[in-house]
């Protein structure tokens, strides 16, 4: 089984900075991951997918890199909006999740 | 609009059953694959089970394998998930989606507790 490890599991952040999420994989999964956003109470909302491609309406401040192993999620100027949990999710061999990243305020 | 809309949860004593329903509406659902979604109160999320369009491939996560059936009709648009012998680690709020991660439904909890 592939598994999906997230780092940091927390973070304290001001409106306006930049923020770096870094997500990675136990074997290569090319580029075939997405990273959701999730607030409380809500079902998951996907960001990114395909490691790199932002879906449909969210804004382009958020950005997704890497393959391989090694991934990254960031938001060039943390809006009010984006206080919440990020998960990545590997899609190469069925489905797994890293452990969440919870963005705070700081 | 794509909706997903979960029922079937509630409270469960240890070794009990429920069926969890998703009703999908506002796309072709018999062309897309669909999943289950796990979340532990106050965790994170785990895959729990996905089926192919048709129906006829199914994929479970270890923890549930034997004890979970996944399935769909798609005459009547609905995806299941029959949860049997539940534990108390199963206790979660279930989420459907589709296998591309673009849509969710707002989850149904599922609580296992004598």
């Amino acid at each position: 089984d592939i598994q999906m490890t997230q780092s940091p599991s927390s973070l304290s952040a001001s409106v306006g900075d930049r923020v770096t999420i870094t997500c990675r994989a136990s074997q290569n999964i090319l580029n075939w991951l997405a990273w959701f956003q999730q607030k409380p109470g809500k079902a998951p909302k996907l960001l990114i997918f395909k490691a790199s491609t932002l879906e449909s309406g969210v804004p382009s401040r958020f950005s997704g890199s890497g393959s391989g192993t090694e991934f990254t999620l960031t938001i060039s100027s943390l809006q009010p909006d984006d206080f919440a949990t990020y998960y990545c999710q590997q899609y190469k061999d069925l489905w797994a999740f890293g452990q969440g990243t919870k963005v705070e305020i700081k | 609009e794509v909706q997903l809309l979960e029922s079937g949860g509630g409270l469960v004593r240890p070794g009990g059953a429920l069926r969890l329903s998703c009703a999908a509406s506002g796309f072709p659902f018999p062309n897309y694959a669909m999943s289950w979604v796990r979340q532990t109160p106050g965790k994170g999320l785990e895959w729990v089970s996905t089926i192919s369009g048709n129906g006829r491939s199914t994929y479970y996560a270890d923890s549930v394998k034997g004890r979970f059936t996944i399935s769909r009709d798609n005459s009547n648009n609905t995806l299941f998930l029959q949860t049997d012998n539940l534990r108390a680690e199963d206790t979660a709020t279930y989420y459907c989606s589709t296998v591309s991660g673009t849509n969710w439904g707002q989850g149904t909890l599922v609580a296992v507790s004598s």
